[in-house]
């Protein structure tokens, strides 16, 4: 099972910022949050990952709680390409070989 | 262009039959691994090879056979499946170092499968 939780659905307007929430309560020491979108009939595209501290790449944002439990991907200029299902996934490091485990994410639309 | 690509893209087969997916990665990486994304469900991790090992079978029926004959090519060989096995294969790639932080996940474009 996803140890993740997000809002199933979410709109957002063309130019405007997008705050997408996830709750990883149980997440332990060495897991590292990851987000991940999928455009449709894509594969999956890498947005970006954190272990505690704030991060930002050219693509979004993520702020990560002081307590770790939860997490917000921001999207700082939404275009309409940016629909697409995005997950907020939490795994491990060390063994070898990734083993990420996707939910059901959040279906992000953007309107003009 | 992600540096992973599969084929076919499209793959419409009989339950009797035997096919196989490709997938192949140029980005140097080490380890690879195939998903399958079935409708209305999440994505969800069949096999996952490291330095052509195998490392993870997440309880797949043995109908679906891996094949990692070197860190560059990964297969998956399809024999008697059954419609419900209908769906999109996903193939991805990382660079994995134990020890350190999960590589991020190289997805293709995918292979969708319809049995009959």
């Amino acid at each position: 099972d996803a140890k993740t939780t997000q809002p199933p659905s979410m709109d957002c307007a063309e130019g405007r910022a997008a705050n997408l929430p996830c709750n990883h309560s149980t997440i332990s020491g060495n897991e590292y949050v990851y987000w991940y979108r999928q455009i449709h009939s894509q594969g999956p595209q890498y947005i970006i990952h954190g272990l505690k501290n704030n991060e930002t790449n050219e693509m979004a944002s993520l702020i990560i709680t002081e307590d770790r439990k939860s997490s917000t991907l921001i999207l700082p200029h939404a275009t309409l390409r940016d629909t697409a299902v995005y997950y907020c996934i939490v795994n491990s490091w060390g063994a070898a070989g990734n083993k990420l485990t996707f939910g059901g994410g959040t279906r992000v639309l953007v309107k003009p | 262009e992600t540096g992973v690509t599969q084929t076919p893209r499209h793959l419409v087969m009989g339950m009797t039959n035997k096919k196989s997916l490709k997938c192949e990665q140029h980005l140097g990486h080490n380890a690879m691994y195939w998903y399958k994304q079935s409708a209305k469900k999440p994505l969800e991790l069949m096999f996952v090879y490291n330095f052509k090992e195998q490392t993870e079978n997440n309880s797949v029926p043995s109908r679906f056979s891996p094949e990692c004959p070197n860190s560059s090519h990964l297969f998956l060989h399809l024999h008697t499946l059954q419609p419900e096995d209908s769906a999109l294969y996903l193939c991805a790639s990382s660079q994995d170092l134990p020890g350190s932080p999960t590589g991020e996940l190289f997805f293709g474009e995918g292979s969708r499968l319809t049995v009959l």
